[in-house]
């Protein structure tokens, strides 16, 4: 049974900032990792999807990195702004599990002015 | 172009009513999937449409059911609701289905409570 497991599972940084999430899954028969953001109260926004051919994929300030072997993935923060404060959730989709996302508990970021 | 959109945004019902749920998918994705969201579980799987057919489904009791239209419309529906029922519940749609590499996107959610 897929099990993915997010540390930490709050984070306080300043400002400017470089920081790393890792995300981190039991089984590494996966077809794709996908990184997400949720502000409070709000929907899911995709930041980043990761094929299991791929080893990163970037997007402005943002690095996400997959190591199938391991099991681990890394949501990698350039330079955080107050505005990135949110939950980052990771998921993952087995090849065993067509269809369904099973989610981290997410790390809860808050980034001070 | 418009994102995936789920109405209502919020309701309040008591045990034993029933509720559905509707989400419009991105134009021109096919696949829609379900998840619920709670502080204790965090976010399940419900099931997954695609072409107006289930594709897979959670561990979830038979009161949770769900549909997808021509449209790639789709609404979910729990009947004789629980205490336990309360939560956010978001629809994710895909192009062609998450089990092909394909990217979720999903809408705001409809956050139910039950009295």
């Amino acid at each position: 049974k897929q099990e993915v497991t997010q540390i930490p599972a709050a984070l306080s940084v300043p400002e400017g900032e470089n920081l790393v999430l890792n995300c981190s899954f039991t089984d590494s028969a996966i077809y794709n990792l996908q990184w997400f953001r949720q502000d409070p109260g709000k929907g899911l926004t995709s930041l980043l999807l990761i094929q299991s051919s791929q080893r990163e994929q970037t997007s402005g300030r943002l690095n996400a990195s997959l190591d199938k072997s391991s099991g681990r993935s890394t949501l990698y923060i350039a330079a955080s702004q107050p505005g990135d404060s949110a939950t980052y959730l990771c998921a993952v989709i087995g090849l065993s599990n067509t269809g369904k996302l099973i989610f981290g508990q997410g790390t809860t970021l808050q980034v001070k002015p | 172009k418009a994102g995936v959109t789920q109405t209502p945004r919020y309701l309040i019902k008591t045990r034993g009513q029933q509720v559905t749920l509707s989400c419009s998918p991105i134009s021109g994705h096919r696949s829609v999937s379900w998840y619920q969201q709670t502080p204790g579980q965090g976010l399940q799987f419900l099931f997954e449409y695609f072409s107006e057919t289930q594709r897979n489904k959670g561990n979830f009791p038979g009161r949770f059911s769900g549909r997808q239209f021509s449209n790639s419309r789709s609404e979910m529906n729990v009947s004789t609701l629980e205490l336990g029922d309360s939560a956010l519940y978001l629809c994710a749609s895909s192009l062609e289905g998450t089990g092909i590499t394909g990217e979720l996107f999903f809408g705001e959610g409809s956050r139910l409570t039950v009295l």
